[in-house]
C-alpha cells in the first residue's frame, strides 16, 4: 500500500468548472507539496505547505494534519490546467519524498 | 527557466550500451535527487546527494551509478541495463536535502532500453 493516496485518478472537466483533487497520506510530515507534471515530462512546484491554506492565482491548497488530508482547488479551469497533478509528502525524519501516482487533469474548451 | 537542466532528453539504448546521464543546477542547492518514474506508478526515489556526499539510495540495482562531482552537477552512469528500466528519469534539486524543502525538478531524460 502506497502511504499516500490521491483521488481521482483521472479527470475531466469543462472549461470554467472549479475542480478539486483530493491527498490522503498515512505518515506523519514536516511538509506536503504539489506538483504539476505537463505533458513531456517536466515537474513544476505549485505549493508547499505544513498546515492551513495556500493561494496562488486559481489555485488553492488546503491541508488538514488531523485528518491526514489535503485537497487542491482550480477555480475557473482552463484548458492550459491540464495536466497530472502529484501529491508528495515529506515525512518527519529522514530525506525522501513519498509520492502519489498522481491524478490526470484533462479541461476541455 | 527551472534552473535544473537535464541532457540528453531522449536516450535509446541497447542492454549492453553504457550511457551516461547529466543533471546541473544553476540555484546554488546543496541537495540533488535521482528520480524514475515508470508509467502508472509514483515517483521513486533512487539517490540523494548533499554537499557531494551520497546521503540516500534505494536499493537501486548496480547498474545504476552515481556521480556528484560538485554540488552543481550530478550524473546517473548506466551500463548492462534491462528493457524494464525503461522509464524517465528525473533530476531534482533542492536548498537543503530534508523534504521541508521544495524541490526545484529538470525536464526529464526518456530512456529506453531496447
Amino acid at each position: 500500500k502506497n502511504e499516500v493516496e490521491q483521488s481521482p485518478q483521472n479527470l475531466t472537466a469543462q472549461e470554467g468548472e472549479f475542480i478539486t483533487i483530493n491527498c490522503s497520506y498515512s505518515v506523519g510530515i514536516s511538509a506536503l507539496h504539489w506538483l504539476q507534471q505537463h505533458p513531456g515530462g517536466g515537474i513544476v512546484s505549485l505549493f508547499m505547505l505544513s498546515s492551513g491554506k495556500k493561494k496562488h492565482g486559481r489555485l488553492i491548497a488546503t491541508i488538514n494534519i488531523q485528518e491526514k488530508h489535503s485537497s487542491l482547488h482550480i477555480t475557473a479551469s482552463h484548458p492550459r490546467d491540464s495536466a497530472v497533478y502529484i501529491c508528495a509528502v515529506g515525512p518527519f525524519t529522514g530525506n525522501q519524498f513519498y509520492f502519489g501516482t498522481g491524478t490526470s487533469l484533462t479541461v476541455i474548451p | 527557466e527551472t534552473g535544473v537542466t537535464q541532457t540528453p532528453r531522449h536516450l535509446v539504448m541497447g542492454m549492453t550500451n553504457k550511457k551516461s546521464l547529466k543533471c546541473e543546477q544553476h540555484l546554488g542547492h546543496n541537495a540533488m535527487y535521482w528520480y524514475k518514474q515508470s508509467a502508472k506508478k509514483p515517483l521513486e526515489l533512487m539517490f540523494v546527494y548533499s554537499l557531494e556526499e551520497r546521503v540516500e539510495n534505494n536499493s537501486v540495482p548496480s547498474r545504476f551509478s552515481p556521480e556528484c562531482p560538485n554540488s552543481s552537477h550530478l550524473f546517473l552512469h548506466l551500463h548492462t541495463l534491462q528493457p524494464e528500466d525503461s522509464a524517465l528519469y528525473l533530476c531534482a534539486s533542492s536548498r537543503e536535502p530534508y523534504s521541508s524543502y521544495e524541490q526545484y525538478f529538470g525536464p526529464g531524460t526518456r530512456l529506453t532500453v531496447t
